[in-house]
């Protein structure tokens, strides 16, 4: 079964400073990997998705994410964080070929102080 | 286009009693998905449904009902409600690899 690591609980930054959020998974192929994220008392949005090709990938608000196969890990980056990126960020793994169940990770909670 | 909706956002329940969460998405998705939200443990899964009249078990199913009778709506039931069952309850639907969630449920077990 898949699984999923953010080692990091919380993490607080600087408005203006970069952020990197790290994610690790174990799973026997390489599966399809996602970055969501979760203001207070809402629901989830789509940053990014990797599923083959260009190891690195854009998303939205600014945001990417680098795909290490050797290191099983997907970590995501901003190179200049705003106060309203100040939420909880969610790493998750999908099987892929037509199995879109996902594994989330723990969440990393992000602070931006001015 | 409504996207995927829950209903209702709230509810507070007393040991025993039952509840139906209701999600619907007007996006004619297969795949429907129910997780939980607890703190410090991100989502997981509840059950899903691949398609209209199935349904299958995911990784912590025990203590909840679903169903699939119309394409757009996927049921979740709780037949008698437990404090654990305490937790924030999404909904999902895909569409090419990507899921869409609802906002949420927030159900109080007491």
């Amino acid at each position: 079964a898949q699984s999923v690591t953010q080692p990091d609980i919380h993490i607080t930054v600087s408005e203006g400073a970069s952020l990197e959020l790290r994610c690790n998974y174990s799973y026997g192929a390489t599966p399809y990997l996602f970055w969501y994220v979760q203001s207070p008392g809402q629901g989830l949005q789509l940053l990014l998705k990797y599923f083959s090709g260009d190891t690195l990938v854009q998303g939205i608000k600014g945001f990417e994410a680098e795909f290490k196969r050797s290191q099983s890990s997907f970590n995501l980056r901003k190179p200049s964080v705003h106060w309203s990126d100040a939420a909880e960020y969610f790493c998750a793994v999908a099987p892929g070929s037509n199995d879109y169940k996902l594994s989330f990770g723990a969440g990393t909670t992000v602070t931006v102080r001015a | 286009n409504a996207g995927v909706t829950q209903t209702p956002k709230f509810r507070v329940l007393k040991t025993g009693q039952s509840m139906t969460l209701l999600c619907a998405q007007d996006m004619n998705h297969e795949y429907m998905y129910w997780y939980r939200q607890d703190p410090g443990m991100g989502l997981r899964l509840i059950h899903y449904s691949v398609g209209e009249g199935t349904t299958a078990k995911g990784e912590v199913p025990d203590g909840y009902n679903v169903s699939r009778l119309k394409k757009q709506n996927f049921l979740l039931g709780l037949e008698s409600a437990a404090p654990s069952q305490t937790s924030v309850y999404f909904c999902a639907s895909t569409r090419a690899n990507e899921q869409f969630f609802g906002p949420g449920t927030r159900l109080t077990v007491l």
